[in-house]
């Protein structure tokens, strides 16, 4: 049973354009929603998180939307720039007993922005 | 640097060999965590370790044996592996205290078992 899925596979977008990925979660304990970027040859990169008591978060042009009724959340990058070509994973945790937190992964997007 | 480092980034083993993966960190965190990536599949949780202590073992072949001697050095031993080991392997570290945090991940050791 996947708890997270993430859609679409592939994006292509023109330089400019937004970028749009969602995500859908299964478990109401999850209190943390993560999305990593990661370029070929290179592990995941934390980009930008939320956490449920807000609906929107943004730094820069990254912006998460989270809807907690929907159990859904999603990023968009605005004003796509052909450096973004990369694949995204979106994920969702939360705190184990032991402390160590435990995140549930996507399986991922490849993003191509075209010039 | 992200602040994980990983060695060596790839390594090329036959089935009989005995190597070892070995990630370090010295951001002060607490929980540390081996991750599997193949091609087409989502990320696979394998170990986790909180103070050194290992926490969850993710229905993981005994053929993969992690070690964590302190909280800023995590290894996998690898022996007897077969050719659909062939993946990257992904250590990451989050702080591990009270709030969850986002992981911060190394750039892996790409594993080919031939």
């Amino acid at each position: 049973q996947q708890q997270v899925k993430q859609s679409p596979q592939s994006l292509i977008v023109q330089k400019g354009g937004i970028s749009i990925i969602n995500c859908a979660y299964e478990n109401t304990a999850f209190d943390y929603f993560p999305w990593y970027q990661q370029f070929p040859g290179k592990g995941p990169a934390l980009l930008i998180a939320i956490r449920p008591d807000v609906s929107e978060k943004k730094e820069g042009r990254f912006t998460i939307s989270f809807n907690k009724s929907a159990k859904q959340f999603s990023l968009h990058i605005m004003d796509s720039q052909p450096g973004d070509s990369a694949t995204y994973f979106c994920a969702a945790s939360r705190r184990e007993n032991t402390n160590a937190g435990k995140s549930t992964f996507g399986d991922g997007t490849t993003l191509t922005v075209k010039p | 640097e992200t602040g994980v480092t990983q060695t060596p980034r790839h390594l090329v083993m036959g089935m009989t060999n005995k190597k070892s993966l070995k990630c370090e960190q010295h951001l002060g965190h607490n929980a540390m965590y081996w991750y599997k990536q193949s091609a087409k599949k989502p990320l696979e949780l394998m170990f986790v370790y909180s103070l050194e202590e290992r926490v969850e073992n993710n229905s993981v072949p005994s053929r993969f044996s992690p070690e964590c001697p302190n909280s800023s050095h995590l290894f996998l031993h690898l022996h007897t592996l077969q050719p659909e080991d062939s993946a990257l392997y992904l250590c990451a570290s989050s702080p591990g205290q009270g709030m969850v945090y986002g992981y911060t991940f190394g750039s892996g050791t790409r594993l080919t078992v031939v």
